[in-house]
């Protein structure tokens, strides 16, 4: 059972189009963060969010965290081939624990 | 800086046979984590190390062990190779939560 269910778990898009991608739980975590991965690297983090509600921009790149803590959102606008990769969520689970998704492969087409 | 440091990043192994995977960081950070990475699973934490000297299962913990043997170094041990440990194994460390958690390049497994 997933914890953390992203969708989509594939996206294929021209480059300029924005896009939303979703991280759902049924359990409230204390803090979440968005982490992008490429091939033959670890995840590196993006963003940490930890109010509920909260928004955070990184350039093109918004994040944001739902009120009851449950799930988060990642939208990029006018996406850049550059932007391709593995996109995760995880969610801290206590003091020690990150649970992540399954995450979300993004692929921009020039 | 080296960050975290795993090694080695390839290895095939047959069934039955045992190996260690190792890792150091250099942030003298108190946390660290071994995650394996299958497709569609995203990471799953088999073990942690929330300081020097201790240890605790994580979400897949069966066929591995760990060691933690001084703040910088955390291994992770498979004593009997099975096929279903065909993954990418991820070391990370983490200074405390809400911060980053750094992960290294990866090991990437094959058990045949």
């Amino acid at each position: 059972t997933q914890l953390l269910e992203q969708s989509p778990q594939f996206l294929s898009i021209q480059e300029g189009e924005n896009l939303t991608v979703y991280c759902n739980s049924s359990s409230v975590f204390s803090s979440l963060q968005w982490y992008r991965q490429e091939p033959g690297e670890g995840p590196v983090l993006l963003v940490t969010v930890v109010t509920g509600g909260e928004v955070k921009k990184l350039k093109r790149l918004t994040f944001q965290f739902g009120d009851a803590r449950k799930d988060s959102s990642l939208h990029i606008t006018a996406a850049q081939p550059g932007d391709t990769g593995l996109y995760l969520c995880a969610g801290a689970k206590g003091a020690q624990k990150l649970v992540f998704g399954q995450g979300t492969r993004l692929t921009i087409n020039p | 800086n080296a960050g975290v440091t795993q090694t080695p990043k390839f290895q095939v192994l047959k069934t039955g046979q045992s190996m260690t995977l190792q890792c150091a960081q250099d942030m003298n950070h108190n946390s660290m984590y071994w995650y394996r990475q299958d497709p569609g699973m995203g990471l799953r934490l088999i073990y942690y190390s929330a300081s020097e000297g201790t240890t605790d299962k994580g979400e897949v913990p069966n066929g591995y062990n760990v060691s933690r043997l001084n703040k910088r170094e955390f291994s992770l041990r498979l004593e009997s190779a099975a096929p279903s440990q065909t993954s990418v194994y991820f070391c990370a460390s983490r200074y405390r939560v809400l911060l980053e958690t750094f992960f290294g390049q990866g090991t990437r497994l094959t058990v045949v």
